[in-house]
């Protein structure tokens, strides 16, 4: 039930954008997105809801096509605090738990 | 930030020994996860709660037992360690359930099985 992210890692210079993917097999009903800092607990970005509903984040966006089962993540103009690695976590609906990708580690450098 | 604490910070232990790892929460979220975290595997759920004395199985549930007595803790524990139970844990708190609300973590469990 872990859905799959792509990519694995990224490096970035400050100012580039970049996306990141997660996917599923199953249906699904929620997608939430989290970052993690080196030696940080995770800390919640976003969630996406099925129907279209978005929460969270100013600065980053996402999308979520339902019919795909498909998330993605759009950082644009990365800052050097977006360095750090995501997760994003799915849910199928009427679930009380929520599994996680494998995670995209992010580098922005200067 | 969400009131949550992890107990211990880090633990080394021997193969063999029991352990318990505890969350605890002021927040009077009903909802309560423990994941573990390893190289190449990201977070994988090990158990949760949705209420008191509720829990079930995650992913990853074998050699592993949770408790919750009360709403504010969370308990795990290695029933025998073995060494690939060392990862680093993570308590995750929520006030409903993760269709529409987000996850708080703890500070994370270092645990080493020698």
């Amino acid at each position: 039930q872990q859905p799959v992210q792509s990519p694995q890692a990224v490096i970035l210079r400050e100012g580039e954008d970049a996306v990141i993917n997660c996917s599923s097999s199953k249906a699904l009903y929620s997608v939430h997105w989290y970052r993690q800092k080196h030696g940080e607990a995770p800390v919640f970005l976003m969630i996406l809801l099925k129907g279209g509903e978005q929460k969270g984040h100013e600065k980053i966006s996402a999308s979520f096509n339902e019919k795909k089962q498909q998330s993605s993540l759009y950082l644009t103009a990365s800052q050097l605090s977006y360095s750090g690695t995501y997760f994003c976590g799915t849910e199928g609906g009427g679930a009380n738990n929520l599994f996680f990708g494998t995670g995209t580690r992010l580098t922005v450098i200067p | 930030d969400a009131g949550i604490t992890q107990s211990p910070r880090h633990k080394v232990t021997e193969t063999g020994t029991p352990v318990t790892l505890r969350c605890h929460q002021t927040e009077n979220h009903r909802y309560m996860y423990w994941y573990r975290q390893d190289p190449g595997h990201g977070l994988r759920l090990i158990h949760y709660s949705y209420g008191v004395k509720d829990t079930d199985k995650g992913e990853v549930s074998d050699g592993y037992s949770v408790s919750r007595s009360k709403t504010e803790d969370f308990l795990l524990t290695l029933e025998s360690a073995t060494s690939s139970q060392t990862s680093v844990y993570f308590c995750a708190i929520s006030p409903a359930e993760p269709s529409y609300e987000k996850l708080f973590f703890g500070s994370g469990t270092q645990l080493s099985v020698l």
